[in-house]
């Protein structure tokens, strides 16, 4: 059974630009959450995706948008990029529900020059 | 924005060696706590969650237990062996029924064999 996978495992693009970063969720599962970690920091909370809709959204400009597909899988674009986005970028799912156990992918470095 | 602290940022200890380590939170609006292992180039995993005031979770030799009510968690690493090294990251849902997670920064852990 594989587990959460993202893609692509590292980026480089440059202030201005536009990214898109993928994630497959575990099988079986329906919830997509995206977080941001900067260096020194823990992971910070964008966005959940449950249904094909944004359910609940952290402290994030509206730069950071996204979308769940009927297959669950999710992406996250992050628009007119700048020197502060760079960072380690997961995703997380699980079943919907509270308590929840979420489960990891490996994450998408980041690097905006 | 949750105030959570973890205690120690960092600690070496040999190998063999018992260690703990601690999550501090606000006492007021608990819901939950859960603890990840995140061990360089993987993802983070899942080690516990705990909701109730004395609850006390083991999971071969490491431990936790939960003070909700001096708002604190502590976790237990008995016989540290070097696959232990890793970071130790607690987290709290934002509101009751959510299912996001607001992180600490994580203890890191390194086990010298």
């Amino acid at each position: 059974d594989a587990g959460v996978t993202q893609s692509p495992t590292h980026l480089i693009k440059t202030r201005g630009q536009q990214v898109t970063l993928r994630c497959s969720p575990k099988s079986g599962h329906d919830t997509v959450s995206w977080y941001q970690q900067a260096l020194g920091q823990g992971p910070q909370f964008i966005f959940q995706y449950y249904e094909e809709e944004e359910r609940q959204r952290g402290n994030f400009p509206d730069r950071f948008s996204g979308h769940q597909f009927p297959n669950y899988s999710s992406e996250l674009n992050v628009n007119a990029l700048l020197l502060g986005d760079s960072a380690l970028y997961l995703c997380a799912s699980s079943l919907a529900g509270f308590l929840r156990e979420q489960y990891f992918g490996p994450g998408t470095r980041l690097t905006v020059t | 924005i949750l105030n959570v602290e973890q205690s120690p940022q960092s600690l070496h200890v040999q190998e063999g060696d018992s260690t703990n380590f601690t999550c501090s939170f606000p006492s007021s609006n608990f819901y939950a706590l859960h603890w990840y292992r995140w061990e360089t180039a993987k993802s983070p995993e899942a080690l516990f969650v705990m909701t109730l005031n004395g609850d006390e979770k083991k999971k071969g030799r490491i431990s936790a237990t939960l003070n909700t009510k001096e708002g604190y968690s502590y976790l237990y690493i008995k016989g540290s062996q070097p696959e232990d090294s890793a970071t130790y990251l607690c987290a709290f849902p934002h509101q009751t029924g959510a299912n996001n997670l607001f992180f600490g920064t994580g203890t890191r852990l390194t086990v010298i064999p």
